[in-house]
């Protein structure tokens, strides 16, 4: 069974450029999560999807980040203008059950260094 | 909302010796407690968890228990080996709008030194 995918596997960009991360998740698995993980800290939750519908997005910086994950499957995210303090790894995650959060399965990330 | 604190950061072990890593939540409807580990350069990877109504498990060298009253929950890893070295982040799991949420530790980076 192959992985969550995710690419880039890294970006460099300097502040107030764009810059956008995709995500495949596992075959069949209706749940998509993206995760914020700053060095040193553990994984935080930007947005929750069931399928192509937006379940949780309580802590996504709406004025700069969005995301979307069109016909249920991939999801994009987008940092739009990029700050300083947006340096960080971001994980995708996908499970098959919504109320099954805790059998997630993670991709590589995305270590994104903003200058 | 959760709140989990995890301590202690960093934790040093000799090969063989055994690692307790400790977690406390806040939030007595969280009812799931899932345990992860991340490798240099990868994303977690689930490799224990328990429910609130079990007080302990186990699996070969690695045991979880939880107490639920004291609102904390311990990782416990006897044996061990060199490849065990990498971050170790505890989780604690609720239901929200219908939906698992799942709020992380802070991590613990283990080494362990052959």
């Amino acid at each position: 069974e192959a992985g969550v995918a995710q690419s880039p596997r890294y970006k460099i960009i300097e502040k107030r450029q764009s810059v956008a991360f995709w995500c495949n998740p596992i075959s069949g698995h209706a749940t998509l999560y993206w995760y914020q993980q700053i060095l040193g800290q553990g994984p935080k939750l930007l947005i929750q999807f069931q399928n192509n519908g937006v379940v949780d997005d309580s802590q996504l910086p709406k004025d700069r980040f969005s995301a979307e994950r069109l016909k249920g499957v991939d999801s994009t995210l987008k940092i739009q203008p990029a700050k300083l303090e947006d340096s960080a790894v971001y994980l995708c995650a996908s499970s098959s059950l919504p109320d099954s959060a805790y059998e997630q399965y993670f991709g590589p990330g995305t270590r994104l260094t903003v200058t | 909302g959760e709140n989990v604190e995890q301590h202690p950061s960093t934790l040093s072990v000799q090969e063989g010796d055994s690692a307790v890593i400790k977690c406390t939540y806040s939030d007595s409807a969280s009812n799931y407690f899932p345990w992860y580990k991340q490798e240099l350069g990868k994303g977690p990877q689930l490799i224990i968890d328990i429910r609130s109504n079990v007080g302990e498990k186990k699996d070969q060298r690695i045991a979880v228990t939880l107490n639920k009253t004291a609102k904390h929950f311990s990782l416990h890893i006897t044996e061990t080996q060199p490849e065990d070295s990498a971050v170790y982040f505890c989780a604690a799991s609720k239901v929200s709008g219908g939906y698992q949420k799942v709020t992380f530790g802070t991590g613990t980076k283990l080494q362990v030194i052959p």
